[in-house]
């Protein structure tokens, strides 16, 4: 595609719900980041896909938060018995192998009541 | 330990004056630097970046930055503002034997007045 997509854009859920949040990198990037902005805050690294390799999974702030990648595409990042703390804007970047540029999307705003 | 500083949580300055936005870093290696703009509502826009070579570098929207190594700052300047310049900006950096991994300032909210 021609850019980062991320759906949905606005999520809202009650304590207590998973959700899953998606992105769709830039076609032929090989490399997709996901990031937790909170109000007010710079971006949290939460975890890194690279490829096929293992991704990076340093940033996930609980075992309540989990990532996968499929075909080394599409993203989806789960956040189970979801708590009010995790109420923030989640942003998903890509770049190309040897790049150190990221391309965001728009982010999902995810509000948890 | 690594980090990025950007020392004003919010700057307001005046339509068509100038501006300047501080970033400093402490990176042990050679760093790769890069400022971001993110309008509200979206995500984060490459303004420009530098990887070596003239300190000095130019990018989108009439931006530009001056990498100064001795006192580790890459500092973002505009000679004119507009009133759609009102956004967040962040400093990042990151460098080639980190692979991936950037650094993030917390960002500085730029406001114009009339």
């Amino acid at each position: 595609g021609a850019g980062v997509s991320q759906s949905p854009s606005n999520k809202v859920t009650e304590k207590g719900k998973d959700v899953e949040l998606r992105c769709d990198p830039i076609s032929g990037h090989t490399a997709l980041y996901w990031y937790r902005q909170s109000l007010g805050q710079g971006l949290e690294f939460l975890i890194y896909f690279q490829g096929n390799s293992a991704p990076d999974k340093s940033g996930l702030p609980s075992d309540r938060f989990s990532a996968e990648r499929t075909g080394g595409s599409v993203s989806t990042l789960t956040i189970q018995r979801t708590q009010q703390e995790d109420s923030a804007v989640y942003l998903c970047a890509s770049s190309t192998l040897q790049g150190y540029i990221q391309y965001f999307g728009a982010g999902t705003r995810l509000s948890v009541l | 330990a690594q980090s990025v500083t950007q020392p004003d949580i919010h700057i307001t300055v005046s339509e068509g004056a100038s501006l300047e936005l501080r970033c400093n870093y402490s990176y042990g290696a050679t760093p790769y630097l890069f400022w971001y703009v993110q309008s509200p509502g979206q995500g984060l826009q490459l303004l420009l970046k530098y990887f070596s070579g003239d300190t000095l570098v130019q990018g989108i929207k009439g931006f530009e930055a001056e990498f100064k190594r001795s006192q580790s700052s890459f500092n973002l300047r505009k000679p004119s503002v507009h009133w759609s310049d009102a956004a967040e900006y962040f400093c990042a950096v990151g460098a080639r034997d980190s692979n991936y991994q950037l650094i993030w300032g917390a960002g500085t909210k730029l406001i114009i007045k009339p």
